[in-house]
């Protein structure tokens, strides 16, 4: 089976630009999560779709921070712009009970 | 603000040895997860155990959790170079079964 494939799995950018990260789940997982890992400390879910629908997004930063799941299958996330402080890895995860996490992009802001 | 806090945040130990890992938590869970992360790769589901159980195992791996003391710990016995890694606890609460708050994680790294 495969997993959570996830592009690019490094970014660099400088700040006050735009990146955008992508989530293929694994088949078949309605459920998919953006979560936040910044150095040192454990991930921070971002937002959580069930199909194309959104369930929790209390702590995205609406501001800066978009993320879509078209026909319920595929994700991106999306920061414009970008600040110094979002300099973290971005994990994608999808369950159907267990979430299976993607290897993440690391992103650098300059 | 995140739930669960490891301890201890960095465990140094041999081969062959066990490592005991504990999570605290703040408010009442449905269940508790762990989760392993080695360098540059992302997070592996450990094992979950649910809010009306008290010990659960996985191969050599142990966990206890405690609701009267809002704890967990995770036991690895016999510890292998290979178990070198993050671990980090995380609590699923009040009606979001599939929403997880992950703890800071403690870095254990076995010797050979």
């Amino acid at each position: 089976e495969a997993g959570v494939a996830q592009s690019p799995r490094y970014k660099i950018i400088e700040k006050r630009q735009s990146v955008a990260f992508w989530c293929n789940p694994i088949s078949g997982h309605a459920t998919l999560y953006w979560y936040q890992q910044i150095l040192g400390q454990g991930p921070k879910l971002l937002i959580q779709f069930q199909n194309n629908g959104v369930v929790d997004d209390s702590q995205l930063p609406k501001d800066r921070f978009s993320a879509e799941r078209l026909k319920g299958v595929d994700s991106t996330l999306k920061i414009q712009p970008a600040k110094l402080e979002d300099s973290a890895v971005y994990l994608c995860a999808s369950s159907l009970v267990e979430q299976y996490f993607g290897p993440g992009t690391r992103l650098t802001v300059t | 603000s995140q739930q669960g806090e490891e301890d201890p945040q960095a465990l140094s130990i041999q081969e062959g040895e066990n490592a005991t890992m504990n999570c605290s938590y703040k408010t009442s869970i449905n269940n508790l997860q762990w989760y392993r992360q080695n360098s540059g790769r992302g997070l592996v589901h450990l094992i979950l155990i649910r809010s009306n159980e008290r010990e659960k195992h996985s191969g050599r791996l142990r966990v206890t959790l405690d609701t009267s003391k809002k704890s967990s710990s995770l036991l690895i016995t016999a510890s292998r170079a290979a178990d070198t890694a993050s671990y980090f606890c995380a609590t699923s609460y009040g009606g979001s079964q599939g929403n997880l708050i992950f703890g800071k994680g403690t870095k254990l790294s076995v010797k050979p």
